[in-house]
């Protein structure tokens, strides 16, 4: 069975720092792209970041470019999310998701994970 | 940015109704580039549509998607009980990748 578990999410004061994991199973991890969404509060979905399956590219949503750094360890089948410089803004359910197909990085996302909560606050 | 507006915000049907969700992009998307997912409380979005009007793996065809220009729609045919919840489109054809707004289906 194809599983994205997402971990790390936490309580953390303004600028501080946060490290979210995403663990996969049940396909070959590094010939995907993954994604990372996040969900304020009863707010809609927001894409954050994407890598491709090597690795070797990498976009971000402007309001978190600088900020954060989407990278993955294809031995381990993990996906992390270093995010620096927390804003209350950023305060969201953050979900990691699977491109739909193998390839072009512009796909579909097939398989999420249940989420982890990032809470922002002082 | 390609901004994606979907309406109405908040769709009031009964089981067996059908259903008509739509979503406009601000700019001209490639209709392989669009998707919809519903998503239901407390869990995480499901893949329902990709390129605009294929239905993912296990997608009853009660759902369908459809494209005319920059307008997309995603109708389902007869609404049943687990049908309600919030549906997002997307589009992942330039970045950034965006999602609309959603639109919550209601039980009338």
């Amino acid at each position: 069975e194809v599983q994205l578990l997402e971990s790390g999410g936490d309580l953390v004061q303004p600028g501080g720092s946060l490290r979210l994991s995403c663990a996969a199973s049940g396909f070959t991890f590094s010939t995907y792209a993954i994604t990372w969404v996040r969900q304020a509060p009863g707010k809609g979905l927001e894409w954050v970041a994407h890598i491709s399956g090597s690795g070797d590219r990498t976009f971000y949503a402007d309001s978190v470019k600088g900020r954060f750094t989407i990278s993955r360890d294809n031995s381990k089948n993990t996906l992390s999310l270093q995010m620096n410089s927390l804003r209350v803004e950023d305060t969201a359910v953050y979900y990691c998701a699977k491109n739909m197909l193998s390839g072009d990085m512009r796909n579909a996302f097939d398989v999420w994970g249940q989420g982890t909560m990032v809470t922002v606050s002082s | 940015e390609i901004v994606l507006t979907q309406s109405p915000g908040t769709l009031s049907l009964s089981p067996g109704e059908r259903a008509t969700l739509s979503c406009r992009a601000s700019q001209s998307v490639d209709s392989l580039y669009i998707a919809w997912y519903q998503q239901k409380p407390g869990q995480a979005p499901r893949l329902l549509i990709y390129a605009a009007s294929n239905r993912a793996t296990g997608i009853p065809d009660r759902f369908s998607g459809s494209v005319s220009g920059t307008d997309f729609t995603l109708i389902i045919t007869r609404l049943e009980a687990e049908d309600f919840a919030v549906y997002y489109c997307q589009q992942y054809g330039r970045s950034p990748w965006t999602f609309g707004q959603g639109t919550k289906v209601e039980i009338k």
